[in-house]
């Protein structure tokens, strides 16, 4: 099974900055690697496939990158409705497997 | 647009079985292209692939359930079951269906889930 490492646990950051957040894979998934993200309360929502493809209607604030065991999902200028969950997924091999998630709280 | 819905108790006793729908709308599941998901995510928030189904009848289940569990298809009403027996207490969690692409198995949409709790 392959393992999801996200970094940090928590991002406190403030509206308008940069958040940079990782996921770790424990071996390569080429770019089979996609993010999700989840508002209090809701459901997770795909926000980038393919490593670095958003998804359609997310804004161009939300960038992807990485290949291989190293990926980074990156929101330029954080709004007010971006602090919430994010999470990866794997879907190189069975069984996909998610990361622990990354919380970004405002700071 | 596809839609999914979840439904199913949302109290089952341990050593139960936990059985779940979910209702698609706006598309076929009959339709190729496609695997016909079940996620769920624990209380302290991570989340866990249960299995999926392809409108054939092929599933493909995460190995650490795959002794207690059973995804099928009800074409006549568009639905997608699971049953998971033999529960426990770690077995609580939101369940969710979802669609994935047959090749590239990302999750897109979800449904709004559905919280199970494993309790006498």
């Amino acid at each position: 099974e392959i393992v999801l490492t996200q970094s940090p646990g928590t991002l406190s950051l403030s509206p308008g900055e940069r958040a940079t957040l990782s996921c770790r894979a424990s071996q390569s998934l080429d770019t089979f690697l996609a993010w999700y993200q989840q508002k209090p309360g809701q459901t997770p929502s795909l926000l980038v496939y393919g490593a670095s493809t958003r998804a359609t209607g997310i804004p161009d604030r939300f960038s992807g990158s990485g290949s291989g065991t190293d990926f980074t999902l990156t929101i330029t200028r954080l709004e007010p409705e971006d602090f919430a969950m994010y999470y990866c997924q794997q879907y190189s091999n069975l069984p996909l497997t998610f990361g622990g998630g990354t919380k970004v709280e405002i700071k | 647009q596809v839609q999914l819905q979840e439904s199913g108790p949302g109290l089952v006793k341990p050593s139960q079985t936990l059985s779940l729908i979910c209702s698609v709308s706006g598309d076929s599941i009959t339709i190729g292209g496609y695997y016909w998901a079940w996620i769920r995510q624990y209380p302290g928030k991570g989340l866990e692939w249960i299995g999926y189904i392809y409108y054939s009848g092929t599933t493909y289940y995460n190995p650490s359930l795959k002794s207690r569990l059973i995804i099928s298809l009800d074409t006549s009403k568009n639905q997608v079951s699971l049953n998971l027996n033999s529960v426990t207490a770690a077995d609580t969690a939101v369940y969710y269906c979802a669609r994935s692409d047959y090749y590239y198995n990302w999750f897109d949409p979800w449904g709004q889930g559905t919280l199970v709790t494993v309790s006498s």
